[in-house]
C-alpha cells in the first residue's frame, strides 16, 4: 500500500529557532500534499495545500511567512516553521494524494511532534 | 461552510459488543466521505471512501454506510485492538482535494 514518511518524528527546539519537517511519498508520486496540525484531543486542521512546482495555498489564519512550504519534487514536500514559539508546539501531519490512483485517497504520514521551549 | 459532527465523542465497549459510530455532515457538493483510524501519536490510517448515498464498504469487522446527511461506521464484535480514534472527513466540490475532519470518536474496547 501507499506509504508516506515524515522526518523527524519528534523535535524539541528553543524559541526563535526554525524547524524543518520533511514529508515523502515512498512508493507513489504526489502532485499534491497537505499539511495539517493537530492539538491535543482535537481533530486535524488543514494548514496548507502543497503543489509540486508551484506556490502553496494556505488556509485562512495560517501565516505563509511563518510556515514555509516547498514542494520541490513529486515525492517530497517540506514545512519550515520559522522563528518558532511555544504556541507552535503541536503535532504536524502531512498527507499525500496518489495522482495515479483511481479512487480518491489521501495517505497520511506518521506525524511530527514539535515542542518549542 | 462544511460541518462534520461525530458522535459520540467517546465510546467504551466490551469485547464482542457491536455498535455504530455516527458522522453527520453538511457540505456543498460532496466529493467523498472518508473514514480514518488514528492511534495515539500516529498519523491517520485510511479505512474507507464513500461517494454516494446508499454506498456501503466493508473491511474485516468494520462496515461504513452513507446517506445524504450522515455516515455510520459499524463495528461488529470488536476486539481490544480496534481501540483507537475514528475520524470522519469530507471533501467538497470547492476545496480541491483538501479534507475537512470531524473531531473523532475515541473508541475503547475492553477484554
Amino acid at each position: 500500500g501507499a506509504v508516506v514518511s515524515q522526518h523527524p518524528s519528534r523535535v524539541i527546539c528553543k524559541s526563535g529557532t526554525s524547524v524543518k519537517i520533511e514529508c515523502r511519498s515512498l512508493d507513489f508520486q504526489a502532485t499534491t500534499m497537505f499539511w495539517y496540525r493537530q492539538f491535543p484531543k482535537q481533530s486535524l486542521m488543514l494548514m496548507a495545500t502543497s503543489n509540486e512546482g508551484s506556490k502553496a495555498t494556505y488556509e485562512q489564519g495560517v501565516e505563509k511567512d511563518k510556515f514555509l512550504i516547498n514542494h520541490a519534487s513529486l515525492t517530497l514536500s517540506t514545512l519550515t516553521v520559522t522563528s518558532a514559539h511555544p504556541e507552535d508546539s503541536s503535532f504536524y501531519i502531512c498527507s499525500a494524494r496518489d495522482r495515479m490512483a483511481v479512487q480518491e485517497t489521501q495517505y497520511f504520514g506518521p506525524g511530527t511532534r514539535l515542542l518549542v521551549l | 461552510e462544511d460541518q462534520v459532527t461525530q458522535s459520540p465523542e467517546a465510546l467504551r465497549l466490551q469485547e464482542g459488543e457491536s455498535s455504530s459510530l455516527n458522522c453527520s455532515y453538511t457540505v456543498s457538493g460532496l466529493r467523498g466521505l472518508f473514514w480514518y483510524r488514528q492511534d495515539p501519536g500516529k498519523g491517520p490510517e485510511f479505512l474507507f471512501t464513500l461517494y454516494s448515498a446508499g454506498e456501503e464498504k466493508e473491511k474485516e469487522r468494520l462496515k461504513a454506510t452513507l446517506t445524504k446527511k450522515e455516515s455510520f461506521l459499524h463495528i461488529t464484535a470488536p476486539k481490544p485492538e480496534d481501540s483507537a480514534t475514528y475520524l470522519c472527513a469530507v471533501r467538497n466540490s470547492n476545496s480541491g482535494y483538501a479534507l475537512n475532519f470531524g473531531k473523532g470518536t475515541s473508541l475503547l474496547v475492553t477484554p
